[in-house]
């Protein structure tokens, strides 16, 4: 069956450190989507990309960068890892037709910046 | 500001009730969309109301969207146990943006 996968599920790294998360799916999405999840927060989209070599910031990309350079991986890298960063990311896909539509995601990962 | 908003908060109500939450937003909107999420896991979509429809229904559950209030609802008939989860309303605004709710929680005692 066709899944979106996130590694690790549980990260733990210091402030300044250069951390990256990984994302995969096998759905053939053109579409894919890192989301953080804080407390009282809704999703907030960090960075999208609609193809191949398509990358667009979100609404929190400061400090995040992402590359697409195939349809199953969006990788998140952290540049300099900080406190604020602490939180639960998301990773999440969709086929062409409805860029935000009927989004599959990722189990999710913790990630905890000390 | 968050376009959704969702109400209430949190929800506690016994098996076999229903379930009712509401989302509400403020600029105009191509659809709205309701995903679950249960504790520690990524979110499922669950139902797509585009802007021109008024009512959808999938199994037990029924949206209705009221694009004169700018609200939405989610109506979960005979609840289950199973049915504990967090329920998000995101609403695709004309600029194709995503925008989310901070989510009702919704517990389902036995």
């Amino acid at each position: 069956d066709a899944e979106i996968t996130q590694s690790p599920r549980h990260k733990i790294t210091e402030t300044g450190r250069q951390v990256t998360l990984a994302c995969h799916q096998t759905w053939n999405h053109n579409n894919m989507f890192w989301y953080r999840q804080d407390l009282g927060h809704g999703l907030r989209l960090i960075h999208y990309s609609y193809g191949v070599q398509d990358t667009n910031k979100g609404e929190v990309s400061d400090g995040y960068s992402v590359s697409r350079s195939n349809t199953e991986d969006l990788p998140l890298t952290l540049e300099s890892a900080a406190s604020s960063q602490t939180s639960v990311y998301f990773c999440a896909s969709s086929d062409s037709t409805g860029h935000n539509e009927k989004l599959f995601f990722g189990s999710g990962t913790q990630l905890s910046v000390l | 500001s968050q376009q959704g908003e969702e109400d209430p908060q949190a929800l506690s109500i016994q098996e076999g009730e229903n379930a009712t939450m509401n989302c509400s937003y403020k600029t105009s909107i191509n659809n709205l969309q309701w995903y679950r999420q249960n504790s520690g896991r990524g979110l499922v979509h669950l139902i797509l109301i585009r802007s021109n429809e008024r009512e959808k229904h999938s199994g037990r559950l029924r949206v209705t969207l009221d694009t004169s209030k700018k609200s939405s609802s989610l109506l979960i008939t005979a609840s289950r146990a199973a049915d504990t989860a967090s329920y998000f309303c995101a609403t695709e605004d004309s600029n194709y943006q995503l925008i989310w709710g901070a989510g009702t929680k919704l517990i389902i005692k036995p």
